[in-house]
C-alpha cells in the first residue's frame, strides 16, 4: 500500500528537449507527492510537490501533474539543460504515521 | 548556516566494530528521519521520530539503534557492523511527519571492510 513505482530507470534527452518521468502509487489515501533531485555526490533536495486536491502545479521549467483516478503522477521538465542531469525521485506520504516513501529513482542525462 | 548537519561525512571501519552517526537540525522541526541509500541509489527509510518518539521502524536489524535525546537531534548507533551495511546514510527532518519538505543532511558514507 505504501509503494511507489517509478519508471523508466534511466532517461537520456538532448539539451533543449522535454523530459517526462512517471510514477504510480497504490495507496489511494496518499495526499502529498513531492519530487526530489539528487545531483552526483549531493543530498536529495525538493524541487516541486503537489497535494491531492490539485491536478497540476508549475514552477518555471518544471511541472507536476497528478491523476488520482489512475494513481499516477508525473514530472515534466521543459527546455532541459545539462545542469538538469541528476537522479530524480518521486515520493509519497502514506500510512498511519505519514511515512515518506521514495521511488527507486531515475537517472536523467541531458546531452549537450 | 547548515539546516541539517550530520557527522562524520565519511566512515571507514572493520567488520564487527560499533560506530555512531550524529545528526542535528536547527530548523525547529518536529520530525526526523534516517534513510539508507545503497549502491543502486535506492532511498529506503529506516526510522522516523516525532518529538523524540519513535513512530516508524522499518524492519531494520536490531544492530541499528536510533536515539533522540531531544527533537533537534537524532543519532544512529550500529553494532557489529557487516559488509552489507556499507551505504550512504542520510538524516532528514520535516516540520511534522509527512508534512512539507524534508531537508536532508549531507550524508555519511559508511564503508565496512
Amino acid at each position: 500500500g505504501e509503494n511507489v513505482e517509478q519508471h523508466p530507470s534511466t532517461l537520456s534527452v538532448q539539451e533543449g528537449d522535454s523530459a517526462v518521468i512517471k510514477c504510480t502509487y497504490s495507496d489511494s489515501a496518499s495526499n502529498y507527492f513531492p519530487w526530489y533531485k539528487q545531483e552526483l555526490g549531493k543530498r536529495p533536495q525538493l524541487i516541486i510537490d503537489i497535494r491531492s486536491n490539485v491536478g497540476e502545479k508549475k514552477d518555471q521549467r518544471i511541472a507536476v501533474t497528478l491523476n488520482k483516478t489512475a494513481k499516477h503522477f508525473s514530472l515534466h521538465i521543459t527546455e532541459t539543460q545539462p545542469e538538469d542531469s541528476a537522479v530524480y525521485f518521486c515520493s509519497q506520504v502514506a500510512g498511519a504515521n505519514s511515512k515518506l516513501t521514495f521511488g527507486k529513482g531515475i537517472t536523467l542525462s541531458v546531452r549537450p | 548556516d547548515t539546516a541539517v548537519s550530520q557527522t562524520p561525512k565519511y566512515l571507514v571501519t572493520q567488520m564487527g566494530n560499533d560506530k555512531s552517526i550524529k545528526c542535528e537540525q536547527n530548523l525547529g522541526h518536529d520530525t526526523m528521519y534516517w534513510y539508507k541509500q545503497d549502491s543502486k541509489k535506492f532511498l529506503k527509510i529506516m526510522f522516523s521520530y516525532n518529538n523524540k518518539e519513535l513512530i516508524i521502524n522499518e524492519t531494520v536489524p536490531n544492530r541499528f539503534s536510533p536515539k533522540s535525546p531531544d527533537k533537534a537531534h537524532l543519532n544512529l548507533h550500529i553494532n557489529s557492523l557487516e559488509l552489507g551495511d556499507s551505504a550512504v546514510y542520510f538524516c532528514a527532518s520535516s516540520q511534522r511527519a509527512g508534512y512539507g519538505e524534508a531537508f536532508f543532511g549531507q550524508g555519511t558514507r559508511l564503508t565496512v571492510v
